[in-house]
């Protein structure tokens, strides 16, 4: 089945530096790939997501990358401010309803 | 904006007693998830449902797990001998296959 690998586990940037997380998958059928937000004790929030026929997507400070090659895909924050911190997750499905797949979070903590 | 919503927000039960977390997931989605957090761990997958029956289930869900949609807008899962290990917080989602999911505010499940 499919593996979400991700990295880093935490992550601590200054406000107004960039913040990148990074994601591998194994199974090459994936084409749905989402990053979700979660705060503490809430449900996860969706924040980004891509699909397999696009390299790259942005949304104002938040943009995601995906290289279908190499099996992997990236969370570019921007300008990070206080309001970032927290647990993001990325995963992968196959789509057309079929089960996400997360990673294993990585904690984000934007530092005055 | 469409909400999953889920009951109750909090469940203190019992080892071995059975417990029944019930969601009401958006209603023209036509996939139904269960998910389920252990504190500080990633979000894993346990079951989808579609069409009336299960689609696909994990290794977590096994004989004690059971879905149910018992009428047209419910969805529930049922524990029926619960382990102290079963303590997490346990998130429904619904999708409508090529869109997002969309995650209930989850149930926290506590076995004492």
């Amino acid at each position: 089945g499919e593996n979400v690998e991700q990295h880093p586990s935490t992550l601590s940037v200054q406000e107004g530096d960039s913040a990148v997380i990074k994601c591998t998958y194994s199974d090459s059928a994936s084409n749905y790939f989402p990053w979700y937000k979660q705060e503490l004790g809430k449900r996860p929030q969706l924040i980004i997501d891509i699909r397999s026929n696009v390299g790259e997507k942005k949304d104002q400070r938040i943009a995601v990358t995906l290289n279908k090659t190499a099996k992997h895909f990236s969370l570019h924050i921007t300008e990070t401010q206080p309001e970032d911190s927290a647990v993001y997750f990325c995963a992968a499905s196959i789509g057309g309803g079929n089960k996400l797949t997360f990673g294993t979070g990585t904690q984000l903590k934007v530092e005055l | 904006e469409p909400e999953v919503t889920q009951t109750p927000s909090h469940q203190v039960t019992q080892m071995g007693q059975e417990v029944i977390l019930r969601c009401v997931p958006i209603s023209n989605h036509l996939y139904f998830y269960w998910y389920r957090q252990i504190l500080g761990q990633k979000v894993e997958f346990l079951v989808s449902f579609y069409n009336n029956e299960i689609s696909e289930k994990s290794e977590i869900f096994d004989d004690q797990f059971s879905v149910e949609r018992p009428d047209g807008s419910n969805f529930t899962l049922k524990i029926r001998s619960t382990k102290l290990e079963d303590s997490a917080m346990y998130f429904c989602a619904s999708s409508g296959g090529a869109r997002g999911y969309t995650f209930g505010s989850g149930t926290r499940l506590t076995v004492v």
